[in-house]
């Protein structure tokens, strides 16, 4: 059984501090790892895609990805209450399907 | 461009109704997916279709069909409805389903089976 592991939160960030989130996966072949970000009643949409080992930065969005330990992480920089969300992990298997976590949920404290 | 659409918004069904959900993407993509997402749980992948003319299982598919009538329409039919089905359905299409490729999701349908 593939699995993505996502602690559900709430996790709660003061407003201006970094947001850590974190996902392990468990298919070792996975090669490409997606943060999608969903708010209260809406559809997800993507934040951040990585396939390699190392950090990828957008803005104020940073993902880490680590094979060797299978994980994945999101750091969000100069929280906002707009960030407030539900974070959602997802990893392409090797049956061309994205598997996905269950997500943490984010709350930025004014 | 809308991207992808899907209607309806809202259905209340009771076990044993039928109902189609429809979904249409205006984006010129190939691949095509139905999820559903319940609490608790991360979107679980019911069928998709990676080309015009294709469709495939996913995890949860019982209870489900599909049809993809053409390159911008993928529906999902439930023909007897269950109280198990009651669920958020998400609708979304990628460019080639390729494994570095976006999914682009629909606003979703809320429905209630009692």
């Amino acid at each position: 059984q593939k699995e993505v592991e996502q602690n559900s939160g709430p996790l709660s960030v003061p407003e201006g501090a970094i947001a850590s989130l974190n996902c392990t996966y468990s298919d070792r072949g996975s090669q490409s790892f997606f943060w999608y970000r969903q708010y209260s009643g809406k559809s997800p949409e993507l934040i951040m895609f990585i396939y390699s080992n190392g950090d990828k930065e957008d803005g104020r969005f940073t993902a880490q990805l680590n094979k060797a330990s299978q994980y994945v992480s999101l750091l969000i920089r100069d929280s906002q209450p707009s960030d407030s969300a539900t974070y959602l992990c997802a990893f392409w298997d090797s049956n061309y399907q994205l598997i996905w976590g269950a997500g943490t949920k984010l709350i930025i404290k004014p | 461009n809308a991207g992808v659409t899907q209607t309806p918004k809202f259905q209340v069904l009771k076990t044993g109704q039928s109902m189609t959900l429809q979904c249409a993407q205006d984006m010129n993509h190939n691949s095509m997916y139905w999820y559903r997402q319940d609490p608790g749980m991360g979107l679980r992948l019911i069928y998709y279709s990676a080309s015009e003319g294709t469709t495939d299982k996913g995890e949860v598919p019982n209870g489900y069909n599909v049809s993809r009538l053409n390159k911008r329409e993928f529906s999902l039919r439930l023909e007897s409805a269950a109280p198990s089905q009651t669920s958020v359905y998400f609708c979304a299409s990628s460019r080639q389903g390729a494994s570095t490729d976006t999914q682009y999701f629909g606003p979703g349908t809320r429905l209630t089976v009692l």
